[in-house]
């Protein structure tokens, strides 16, 4: 089975940085995904990592450690369009995607 | 880029009604297409598989003879629920896979179903 947890909700102030953390425990791994998604609206891609280390894409950042089961997505410069869930989703063995509940991030003025 | 489409964006239906929703590969041959179902503040639950011209393998939990997925061409998949309670009100969202890379899925616009 599949295990992924991240936090419920976060807030934070607009032009700061924002770290949305995910850990998981899963049956097989073959990527881990994050996605942005707006109320009522299908998940759009962000990232994918498959190694170790941080990509890097504009103001978003992703990170993995697979010995650690972690991965982390670094909102950087918020801006009030940012306010999202944000959905951490891993594809295991089976090439089945599995998501986390989402992190809904807040973003204020 | 590859895009995915689905039809209808919404439906309202009485209780004990059929509803058929589709996804459609507009660019790309899906060899493989996922349907997930969204409840309210929850995350994306896997509830089938399908590909092109075989039967669907569906998640635990997930009713094969109620939630009915057909994958008849490279390019389209139906999923139709029968006999819809108020339960199955849900947000339907399918994403299909070109068979290239394996960890690329392309996800449609999602449906929105009501039950009334």
């Amino acid at each position: 089975g599949q295990n992924i947890d991240q936090p419920t909700e976060m807030t934070a102030t607009e032009g700061a940085i924002v770290q949305i953390n995910c850990t998981y425990q899963t049956s097989g791994f073959n990527g881990l995904f994050w996605y942005q998604q707006h109320a009522g609206e299908a998940p759009t891609f962000l990232s994918y990592n498959v190694l170790d280390g941080l990509e890097e894409k504009g103001r978003f950042s992703s990170f993995l450690s697979r010995s650690k089961g972690y991965s982390y997505l670094l909102l950087k410069e918020l801006q009030m369009k940012d306010s999202a869930s944000y959905l951490c989703a891993v594809l295991g063995g089976d090439y089945k995607l599995s998501f986390g509940a989402g992190t809904t991030v807040t973003v204020r003025a | 880029g590859a895009v995915v489409s689905q039809h209808p964006s919404w439906v309202i239906c009485k209780s004990g009604t059929s509803v058929k929703i589709e996804c459609r590969s507009l660019d790309f041959q899906a060899t493989t297409m996922f349907w997930y179902r969204q409840f309210p503040k929850q995350s994306l639950m896997l509830m089938a598989t399908s590909n092109e011209g075989s039967k669907a393998t569906y998640e635990q939990g997930v009713e094969k003879d109620k939630f009915l997925i057909n994958h008849a061409s490279l390019t389209l998949s139906t999923l139709t629920v029968t006999s819809a309670h108020p339960e199955d009100s849900s947000f339907y969202i399918c994403s299909a896979h070109d068979g290239r890379e394996l960890h690329t899925q392309y996800f449609g616009p999602g449906t929105r179903l009501t039950v009334l």
